[in-house]
């Protein structure tokens, strides 16, 4: 079946490192891919979204492209703030189902 | 409210008891979703309704579990006989019409133990 993997976590960075959390996808068709973001002791949040093969996402300095060739959508942001500590989870959507499947979440510490 | 409100946001609940978890979604959603969320793991996906249709239970995994939203508002997803396996954060989530807009709106979540 359609599925996520995300890489594990704990993620720890400092203040104004660059990161990568890598996201692979494995669907039977075209989905639509996302990022959703967890803050503590809050409901998760849409961060970005791509809905066909070579479109970017971005929001907040995150970005992430759909890449088709290596199903990835792999996030990134070029400077990382210690209010971005969160958990990351990405995501697709494939019509026929009409509903998000996840993956396990990537939990991110940036230290000040 | 502006958001998903989920309650009770905890819950403890001694083996072999029932327990109910509400959801308000947000006003005029007419999709509403449940997610489990285990200990380190992504939500997986319960149930959905659209109005007061469930049209997707495949993903409750026991008789046990049952959910409902008799007026196309508020849903509750009761739990009978409850298991230390039920233990997780239950999350509700709703959308204007359908997932095809692609954008959710999750609650708080409620976590419940059983102990």
């Amino acid at each position: 079946g359609d599925s996520v993997t995300q890489m594990e976590g704990p993620v720890t960075l400092s203040e104004e490192a660059f990161l990568t959390i890598n996201c692979t996808y494995t669907a039977t068709g075209y989905p639509s891919l996302f990022w959703y973001v967890q803050y503590p002791g809050e409901g998760l949040q849409l961060l970005l979204k791509a809905t066909k093969a070579d479109d970017k996402g971005s929001n907040k300095g995150f970005e992430a492209t759909y890449r088709k060739e290596t199903t990835s959508f792999h996030l990134e942001k070029g400077s990382v703030q210690v209010s971005d500590s969160a958990v990351y989870f990405c995501a697709l959507y494939m019509n026929r189902d009409d509903k998000i499947i996840f993956g396990k979440g990537t939990r991110l510490h940036i230290l000040p | 409210g502006a958001g998903v409100s989920q309650s009770p946001r905890y819950k403890v609940a001694k083996r072999g008891q029932d327990v109910a978890l509400r959801c308000d979604p947000i006003s005029g959603h007419v999709s509403l979703f449940w997610y489990q969320q285990a200990l380190g793991q992504g939500p997986e996906f319960l149930t959905y309704f659209q109005n007061e249709a469930q049209l997707d239970k495949s993903g409750l995994p026991s008789d046990r579990f049952f959910a409902e939203r008799p007026e196309g508002s508020v849903s509750t997803l009761k739990i009978q006989r409850t298991q230390q396996e039920d233990s997780a954060v239950y999350l509700c989530a709703s959308s204007l019409v359908g997932v095809s807009n692609e954008k959710l709106f999750f609650g708080s979540g409620t976590q419940l133990s059983v102990l």
